[in-house]
């Protein structure tokens, strides 16, 4: 079965504090997507790699950047992160194998103090 | 642009209840449809997907949806609906996924909030 593990459930950071959100597949999925998920925003996405170290810009990239250095991983940083950047966190990835769904992982709840 | 619209943004049943959820979407062209389900404190999975064939699609839990390329809708129902279906669920369009090059992306719709009360 196809595991998404996103390295923290929670995060309090601090507003101005430069951060690291994890994410790990172990399918050997291409694609690797990074959403934030808002009450009554739906989920938005924020980048996506379809492939080591090749991203595309989402719908609301700002104030984020990623990092795809191995395959398995695809990592989300806030560069200075602020408080309008609380929200949940939601990794995905999917392969190219026809009529597979895309995979999520728990989700980070980060809040920005 | 593509959009994806979930009529219902919360929706209150009580146990036994037929559940139907509104999806409408605009592209016209090959879309792959999906209904997607979180549970409390879970991750978002899949509870249904359309790619061609027969446009009543079952899915888990005894769920199925049915796409009508006329009316650009996906609506996901239920006839008996448990407490156990109080979720999240959320409504996703993508334009000939498998075949989009790089743009694998799914348009997401804003979600709806069911609550069963039992």
């Amino acid at each position: 079965d196809v595991k998404v593990t996103q390295s923290s459930r929670y995060l309090v950071k601090r507003t101005g504090e430069k951060v690291f959100l994890e994410c790990v597949q172990d399918m050997d999925h291409e694609n690797m997507f990074w959403y934030r998920q808002d009450p009554g925003l739906g989920l938005r996405l924020i980048y996506f790699s379809y492939d080591v170290k090749m991203k595309e810009k989402g719908d609301i990239p700002e104030g984020y950047s990623v990092s795809r250095e191995k395959k398995e991983r695809f990592s989300l940083i806030l560069e200075s992160a602020s408080t309008n950047q609380t929200s949940m966190y939601l990794c995905a990835s999917i392969g190219y194998i026809h009529n597979s769904p895309l995979h999520f992982g728990n989700g980070t709840r980060l809040t920005v103090t | 642009a593509q959009s994806v619209s979930q009529h219902n943004h919360h929706v209150i049943l009580s146990e036994a209840a037929s559940l139907e959820l509104g999806c409408n979407y605009s592209y016209g062209g090959t879309v792959n449809l999906f209904w997607y389900v979180q549970y409390p404190g879970q991750h978002l999975q899949l509870l249904l997907k359309y790619f061609s064939g027969d446009p009543l699609v079952k899915g888990i839990k005894g769920f199925e949806a049915e796409f009508i390329k006329s009316k650009f809708s996906f609506n996901l129902r239920k006839p008996s609906v448990q407490w156990s279906d109080t979720a999240e669920y959320f409504c996703a369009v993508s334009a000939d996924f498998y075949n989009a090059g790089n743009n694998r992306k799914l348009i997401w719709g804003l979600g709806t909030s069911l609550a069963v009360n039992p």
